[in-house]
């Protein structure tokens, strides 16, 4: 069955450093979507990639579908404490599949 | 902010006693889920409806039980809570299969 992967589990960051976390599909999939869930609350929707090689921003977040739409990544610019919580990336074949997440911490 | 609730926010419950956590949406959509999530863990499928009178078991098995008699609503319920049982408890819905899920604000578990 399809199986989606996210590395790294943990990640920490000093406060304006850069960070990736990447999410890959066992599958070939329609689309990818994130979520952030910060501590104590529940998970956020924060984009969806449909197309092959699809790159979206957010503000300081840069999303990627890749060419093969198995793996996407997120990547975080000059990290704020603001985006300390979990990542989640949830890939769609058949159905919605969630990964088990990135949780960022950040030092100031 | 979506319009999906939960409640109770937090239950504090004794071994053996029947539960039930409410889950509605006003946003009329036909998908709603319920994952299971241990603190700063992964999300667990356990059940999905995909309209009235239909639900399935997810991924994770698990010993609760749903039900959908109206599109709004998605209640869980456990027969006999047992202390392995506790753990957050989130209610989720979309418009489609495969769209974006819009998630309530859980329910913390513990039995004791």
């Amino acid at each position: 069955g399809q199986q989606v992967m996210q590395i790294p589990q943990y990640q920490h960051v000093q406060e304006g450093e850069d960070f990736t976390t990447y999410c890959n599909s066992s599958t070939t999939l329609s689309n990818i979507q994130w979520y952030k869930q910060r501590p104590g609350g529940h998970p956020v929707f924060l984009i969806q990639l449909v197309k092959s090689g699809e790159v979206k921003k957010q503000k300081r977040l840069t999303f990627q579908f890749g060419e093969a739409k198995k793996n996407s990544s997120l990547h975080i610019t000059a990290t704020q404490t603001t985006d300390v919580g979990t990542y989640f990336c949830a890939g769609n074949d058949y159905k919605l599949s969630f990964g088990a997440g990135t949780t960022v911490t950040v030092r100031a | 902010e979506a319009d999906i609730y939960q409640t109770p926010r937090y239950l504090v419950i004794g071994t053996g006693k029947k539960i039930t956590l409410e889950c509605s949406q006003t946003m009329g959509h036909d998908k709603m889920y319920w994952y299971q999530q241990d603190p700063g863990m992964e999300l667990h499928l356990i059940h999905y409806s995909y309209g009235v009178n239909s639900t399935e078991k997810g991924d994770l098995s698990s010993e609760s039980t749903v039900s959908r008699i109206r599109t709004e609503h998605f209640p869980l319920t456990l027969e006999s809570a047992r202390p392995s049982h506790t753990s957050q408890y989130l209610c989720a819905s979309s418009e489609g299969r495969g769209r974006e899920q819009f998630f309530g604000p859980g329910t913390r578990l513990t039995v004791l």
